[in-house]
């Protein structure tokens, strides 16, 4: 049973580009969760969906990002016109049910804006 | 958003000592709080977990306690091993359960 899988581990975008970062839950798990990780910081949430739902976004930044969970596929947090500021780790955990305790995180993509 | 902070940003112990490290909490309608370790390039990794009506809680070498009264959570690590330096994170799920509310973490460095 493979674990969360993000990908690309590693991704450069000049500024103004789109970038893209999938992640791809645990086997039976229906419940994606995404978290940004700024160089020396702790994780701060973002953003939470079930299959093609937006359950908690109240961590997104109100333009530029958003994210989906197509009933097929993987998670995509989608992020336009990048900024230098972007930079930074983002980790997405998945869960099998409602909550997050019994969540898993992937290894993250580690987003780098020039 | 809740507010997890911890003490010490930084430490430092030999090899085969115990290591604490420490936690605070703002919100006490929190109902379960947990410990991750994060090495160098890698995602969270689970530690031990507690839910709001346990005090102490152990598993292979660590230790979580809870004083729910000062809003304080540690972690502690017996017989400190090489292999255990990374960035410790004390998280709590709020109120909602939705979302970890992650602390600034801990950088645990083990001398040889």
């Amino acid at each position: 049973n493979a674990g969360v899988m993000q990908n690309p581990r590693h991704l450069v975008r000049r500024r103004g580009q789109e970038a893209r970062l999938r992640c791809s839950p645990m086997k039976g798990h229906s419940h994606v969760y995404w978290y940004r990780q700024l160089p020396e910081e702790g994780l701060k949430f973002m953003v939470y969906l079930q299959k093609e739902n937006i359950i908690d976004e109240s961590g997104m930044p109100k333009e530029r990002f958003s994210a989906e969970f197509p009933k097929e596929g993987p998670s995509i947090l989608r992020i336009q016109q990048v900024v230098r500021g972007d930079s930074a780790a983002y980790f997405c955990a998945s869960s099998p049910g409602t909550g997050i305790t019994e969540a898993f995180f992937g290894q993250g993509t580690r987003l780098t804006v020039v | 958003g809740e507010n997890v902070g911890l003490h010490l940003p930084t430490l430092s112990v030999q090899e085969g000592d115990n290591s604490i490290i420490n936690c605070a909490y703002s919100n006490s309608a929190s109902d379960y709080f947990i410990w991750y370790k994060q090495e160098s390039g890698k995602g969270p990794q689970f530690i031990i977990d507690i839910r709001s009506n346990m005090d102490k809680r152990q598993g292979q070498r660590v230790t979580v306690l809870l004083n729910k009264t000062v809003k304080h959570l540690s972690l502690q690590i017996a017989a400190t091993q090489p292999g255990d330096s990374a960035v410790y994170f004390c998280a709590e799920t709020g109120v909602t359960g939705n979302q970890f509310y992650f602390g600034t973490g801990t950088s645990l460095t083990v001398i040889p």
